[in-house]
């Protein structure tokens, strides 16, 4: 098993531009969510999703979006990017919800210039 | 925002010795509570959840007192692959919270 891959690794972008954070899980786990982490700050929750077809909001969602087509598949989404959202994103995915052990993603460093 | 508090350090410590690391939670009804290792540029892993009765796993003990609202991690015998940052997490309803970790460095 692969268990969660993200792509890409890195990414510039400049202010304005859009993307979309690929993260994808092999394991069969309904619950899936985005973090970004930032200096001097803990893992901070961007959106996570119970299962296909249902997502929800976290403590930092403005300026992001996501869909859960699948089980597998949980992109994150950035509108129009800005400098505040320089940071690393982490996917994580888990059997069955929060009070579960999270398997993250090896993280997407993202620059905005 | 539901806080999760814990010393930033570093730690700096030799191999063998004994480090314990404290974490605090705001939130009172909490109801999961875990440790996560995080190296270097790397994602986080868990280490281990905390239980009320306290739970160990080889050199490696946590405690919980939902009456002080405190975690502990204790970590003895110390190896230099134990440097890394120690997360302390809570769960509260439909969120994770994270501390903002402490780090540890084990020197020969």
């Amino acid at each position: 098993n692969a268990g969660v891959t993200q792509t890409p690794k890195f990414q510039v972008l400049k202010t304005g531009q859009s993307m979309t954070l690929q993260c994808a899980q092999d394991m069969n786990h309904e619950y899936m969510s985005w973090y970004r982490q930032d200096p001097g700050m803990g893992l901070r929750l961007i959106h996570y999703s119970v299962g296909a077809g249902i997502t929800d909001q976290g403590e930092v969602p403005n300026g992001y979006n996501v869909s859960r087509s699948t089980t597998e598949d949980f992109p994150l989404r950035l509108l129009s990017a800005a400098p505040s959202q320089t940071s690393v994103y982490f996917c994580a995915s888990s059997y069955s919800g929060m009070g579960y052990e999270q398997y993250f993603g090896p993280g997407t460093r993202l620059t905005v210039t | 925002r539901k806080e999760v508090e814990q010393d930033p350090g570093p730690f700096n410590v030799p191999e063998g010795a004994t480090v314990a690391f404290n974490c605090t939670y705001s939130n009172s009804a909490s109801q999961s509570f875990f440790w996560y290792r995080q190296d270097c540029r790397k994602e986080p892993k868990l280490l281990m959840s905390v239980y009320s009765s306290g739970n160990e796993d080889g050199r490696f003990t946590a405690q919980l007192n939902r009456a002080s609202q405190y975690i502990s991690l204790l970590i003895r015998d110390s190896k230099l692959s134990d440097s890394a940052t120690y997360l302390c997490v809570v769960q509260a309803g439909t969120a994770l919270i994270f501390g903002k970790g402490t780090t540890l460095s084990v020197s020969s």
